[in-house]
């Protein structure tokens, strides 16, 4: 089955500083990539996901790019704010048919430090 | 629109006991899938349900089962429980239409064997 995998664990950065999780993944049937935050104690909340027909997708501070030849993608988050400061998951899952599994990366504990 | 909801945020059980948890997905989605949180092994997919039928299974024991109401709310059952069951259960739901469509997450009910 797909196979995640997630790094760093721990990222810690200065407030205002550009923070960077990368992931990989297994099958390359994979087709689907969100992004999910779960602040302490709270639901995982998507922030951004990114379709395999696209390389790069954009939202404010946030830009998730996709390389499907190595089969890995990556989250990038610019201007830290404290607030950013939650665990992060990738995910990956394959289209067609109904294939509604969403395999999760470990996650990434981000601090933001002011 | 009311988000996901689930049912009951906390329990405590011992050991040997069973316990069944509810979702109630967000209104007009189809889909909902379950999954185990914990520190050590992350998220995983249990299973997921669509119009009452179960579509996709996780690597979970038959412990582990589930059902969907024609009201599109689910039930997770946990029977003979064990230590290691001690995790945040979280649902998703979706509209079902297709696989790289959104999760979006209930709070989770945070379940304790003792």
């Amino acid at each position: 089955g797909e196979n995640v995998e997630q790094h760093p664990s721990t990222l810690s950065v200065q407030e205002g500083d550009s923070a960077v999780i990368k992931c990989t993944y297994s099958d390359s049937a994979s087709n689907y990539f969100p992004w999910y935050k779960q602040e302490l104690g709270k639901r995982p909340q998507l922030i951004i996901d990114i379709r395999s027909n696209v390389g790069e997708k954009k939202d404010q501070r946030i830009a998730v790019t996709l390389n499907k030849t190595a089969k890995h993608f990556s989250l990038h988050i610019t201007e830290t704010q404290p607030e950013d400061s939650a665990v992060y998951f990738c995910a990956a899952s394959k289209g067609g048919g109904s294939n509604y599994k969403l395999t999760f990366g470990k996650g990434t504990l981000l601090t933001v430090n002011p | 629109k009311a988000g996901v909801t689930q049912t009951p945020r906390y329990l405590i059980k011992t050991r040997g006991q069973q316990v069944t948890l509810s979702c109630s997905p967000i209104s007009g989605h189809r889909s909902v899938s379950w999954y185990q949180q914990t520190p050590g092994q992350g998220l995983q997919f249990l299973f997921e349900y669509f119009s009452e039928t179960q579509r996709n299974k996780g690597n979970f024991p038959g412990r582990f089962s589930g059902r969907q109401f024609s009201n599109s709310r689910s039930e997770m059952n946990v029977s003979t429980l064990e230590l290691g069951d001690s995790a945040l259960y979280l649902c998703a739901s979706t509209m079902g239409g297709s696989s790289r469509e959104t999760q979006y997450f209930g709070p989770g009910t945070r379940l304790l064997v003792l």
